[in-house]
C-alpha cells in the first residue's frame, strides 16, 4: 500500500517551453501532497505544499508564477515548469501524505536544453 | 543554524558491522521523525519513524530520540552491501518536512 507514481520518470526539453509532472497516490487519498526539487549531491528542498482544491502554499524562493502546481483531485496533483531554463534542470520528486507520513514518488529528471 | 544538520562525512563500514548516523535539530517542538534513505538517482523510501523518547527497533534498523538534547539517530545492525546509500534524517515541523542533507553510508564487502 501506499504507493505513490510520477510521470514522466525523465524529460528533456528545450529553454523556453513548459513541461507538466503528474504526482498521482494510486492507492490511497491525499489531501496534502508535496513538490521536492533535489540537486546533485544535496537534499530535498521543499518546492510548495498542494492541497486538494485550494492554492499551493510555496517555501520562500520559490516563483509560483513560474511552478505552477494543481491538486485537481485526492489523487492527483500536477507541477508545470513554464519557461523552463538550464537552470531549472533538477530531480523533481512528490511525496503524498497518508496519516502524518510521506510516501515519495519515484521522481521526474527534468533536463532543460 | 539549519533546521536539520547531519554533520558526518561518508560513512565506511565493513559487511557485518554496525553503522551508526546522527541528527540534530533545532525546533524544538517537533513531534515526529524519520530516516529516508535514498540510492543513487532514486527518490527516498521511509526506513523509519520515530514519535517518543527511547528506541525504536526494526528488524537491523534501530532509531533513537532524545526530545532534550534535540537529537535522532539511526544504527544499523549486521550491515550489508545493499545498505550502500545516503540516509536522510526529517522531522517534522508546521505540518511539513525538514531534511538533513543525507550521510551516506558504503558497506564493504
Amino acid at each position: 500500500g501506499a504507493v505513490v507514481s510520477q510521470h514522466p520518470s525523465w524529460v528533456i526539453c528545450k529553454s523556453g517551453t513548459s513541461v507538466k509532472i503528474e504526482c498521482r497516490s494510486l492507492d490511497f487519498q491525499a489531501t496534502t501532497m508535496f513538490w521536492y526539487r533535489q540537486f546533485p549531491k544535496q537534499s530535498l528542498m521543499l518546492m510548495a505544499t498542494s492541497n486538494e482544491g485550494s492554492k499551493a502554499t510555496y517555501e520562500q524562493g520559490v516563483e509560483k508564477d513560474k511552478f505552477l502546481i494543481n491538486h485537481a483531485s485526492l489523487t492527483l496533483s500536477t507541477l508545470t515548469v513554464t519557461s523552463a531554463h538550464p537552470e531549472d534542470s533538477s530531480f523533481y520528486i512528490c511525496s503524498a501524505e497518508l496519516i502524518y507520513e510521506q510516501y515519495f514518488g519515484p521522481g521526474t529528471r527534468l533536463t532543460v536544453t | 543554524q539549519k533546521e536539520v544538520e547531519q554533520n558526518s562525512g561518508p560513512l565506511s563500514v565493513p559487511e557485518g558491522a554496525i553503522a551508526s548516523l546522527n541528527c540534530t535539530y533545532s525546533d524544538r517542538g517537533s513531534q515526529s521523525f524519520f530516516w529516508y534513505r535514498q540510492y543513487s538517482g532514486k527518490s527516498p523510501e521511509l526506513i523509519m519513524f520515530i514519535y517518543s523518547n527511547g528506541d525504536k527497533e526494526d528488524g537491523r534498523f534501530t532509531a533513537q530520540l532524545n526530545k532534550a538534547s534535540q537529537y535522532v539517530s539511526l544504527l544499523i545492525r549486521d550491515s550489508q552491501p545493499s545498505d550502500s546509500a545516503t540516509y536522510l534524517c526529517a522531522v517534522n515541523g508546521n505540518n511539513r518536512l525538514a531534511f538533513g542533507k543525507g550521510n551516506q553510508v558504503v558497506v564493504i564487502p
